[in-house]
């Protein structure tokens, strides 16, 4: 089982709609997540850090829900520019501080 | 403000030969790595350095050398290049091994 999985997706949606994916993760010791955004052909950016009691930046919001081990991006009021692939960032502390990628999700906002 | 420089941005190899891939940061990170990207899969870790001096492999690190004589630049060598060493390249610093990654703008590199 992969340590980080995201649905590869494509989301395609028209702006100005909300979206919304998850991440799951399979180990239960994990401290800290992340979502980097990656444009196609370009290195990831840290969109941003997801926090246990959830955060908002702006239209995106990040959730984490350990229980169920997946945190989930959420956003709203698509714009063509948040068209792009998206990774899930997992920090298992106590596997020394490794960070674990997801291999992404894209999603495809049309005019 | 630089951040993470990284050369080339595309590269050929054929078969055994060997190469280096640069990476500069001008940030004062302790902390750089290089990953590779496939598709489907996530950035893997080859290596990694927490300090000039120090470095460890990460999770992919056959076929590939690396060394941090000082804070800025950490170089990754491929010893004998092979089909499946294709893939593109980012090197990363952060300030905290675990924190934010900034990113250089990544290698494409093609073994024939």
């Amino acid at each position: 089982r992969k340590e980080v999985e995201q649905d590869p997706g494509p989301f395609n949606v028209p702006e100005g709609a909300t979206v919304a994916f998850n991440c799951t993760y399979s180990n239960s010791a994990s401290q800290s997540f992340f979502w980097y955004r990656q444009d196609c052909r370009k290195e990831p950016k840290l969109l941003m850090s997801v926090y246990s009691s959830g955060n908002e930046d702006g239209r995106f919001t990040a959730q984490l829900n350990r229980a169920s081990q997946y945190i989930s991006l959420l956003i709203r009021d698509s714009k063509l520019s948040d068209s792009a692939t998206y990774l899930c960032v997992v920090n298992t502390r106590s596997n020394d501080y490794k960070l674990s990628f997801g291999a992404g999700t894209t999603v495809t906002v049309r005019a | 403000n630089a951040g993470v420089t990284q050369t080339p941005k595309f590269q050929v190899l054929k078969t055994g030969q060997s190469m280096t891939l640069q990476c500069a940061q001008d940030m004062n990170h302790e902390y750089m790595s290089w990953y590779r990207q496939d598709p489907g899969m996530g950035l893997r870790l080859i290596h990694y350095s927490v300090g000039a001096g120090i470095t460890d492999q990460g999770e992919v690190p056959n076929g590939y050398n690396v060394s941090r004589s000082t804070t800025e630049d950490f170089p990754l060598r491929l010893l004998s290049a092979a089909p499946s060493q294709t893939s593109v390249y980012f090197c990363a610093s952060s300030l905290l091994r675990g924190g934010k990654l900034f990113f250089g703008s990544g290698t494409q590199l093609s073994v024939l």
